[in-house]
């Protein structure tokens, strides 16, 4: 029984390059969620995602970041131009389809990207 | 939008004594209220969660109280041990409004053998 999967787990990128975060929920999980964390600060929302719908990407820069959660395979954060401030740990959670549950998120093990 | 501030930032207690983080929202809407434990490097691992239905929630050595008229909820930690060490993040979520959880900063806690 799987948890959330991430990859890579560590990703390194020289300012200017693209960093692709993928997430893969659990099992019979359909709802995604993207959060960052800043060192020694707390989680914030960036986008939440279900098969092939942005449902609120009320958290997400309006520039150079973008996500997806195509109908087959991971979903995808996606950063163009890095800069040093996008260094950060990525989480990405899932969340159930039961109605009752969908509110219940588990978490990833993060993706923790530096940016030289 | 929804504001969370969780206190203390940092505790520290003797091995076997109590510990209790309190959170308030600002949100009347917010109706559903988890609490994650981060292990340095790790995952937010999700202990306990509440709904608005519900004013208290035990598990074990953990128990979680919601007061919706303050708009506030705690964690409890009763008998800590030292692997009761981490950080601890409160949560509020409006089901009906996508799901997103708004965190607190976060309480570091030190358990002292």
């Amino acid at each position: 029984n799987a948890g959330v999967m991430q990859n890579p787990r560590h990703l390194v990128r020289r300012r200017g390059q693209e960093a692709r975060l993928r997430c893969s929920p659990m099992k019979g999980h359909s709802h995604v969620y993207w959060y960052r964390q800043l060192p020694e600060e707390g989680l914030k929302f960036m986008v939440y995602l279900q098969k092939e719908n942005i449902i609120d990407e009320s958290g997400m820069p309006k520039e150079r970041f973008s996500a997806e959660f195509p109908k087959e395979g991971p979903s995808i954060l996606r950063i163009q131009q890095v800069v040093r401030g996008d260094s950060a740990a990525y989480f990405c959670a899932s969340s159930p389809s039961q109605e009752i549950r969908t509110d219940t998120q588990y978490f990833g093990p993060g993706t923790r990207l530096t940016v030289l | 939008g929804e504001n969370v501030e969780q206190h203390p930032s940092t505790l520290s207690v003797q091995e076997g004594d109590s510990a209790v983080i309190k959170c308030t929202y600002s949100d009347s809407a917010s109706n559903y209220f988890p609490w994650y434990k981060q292990e340095l490097g790790k995952r937010p691992q999700l202990i306990i969660d509440i709904r608005s239905n519900v004013g208290e929630k035990k598990d074990q050595r953990i128990a979680v109280t919601l007061n919706k008229t303050a708009k506030h909820f705690s964690l409890h930690i009763t008998e800590t041990q030292p692997e009761d060490s981490a950080v601890y993040f409160c949560a509020a979520c409006i089901k009906a409004a996508g799901n997103k959880l708004t965190f607190g900063g976060g309480t570091r806690v030190l358990v002292k053998p």
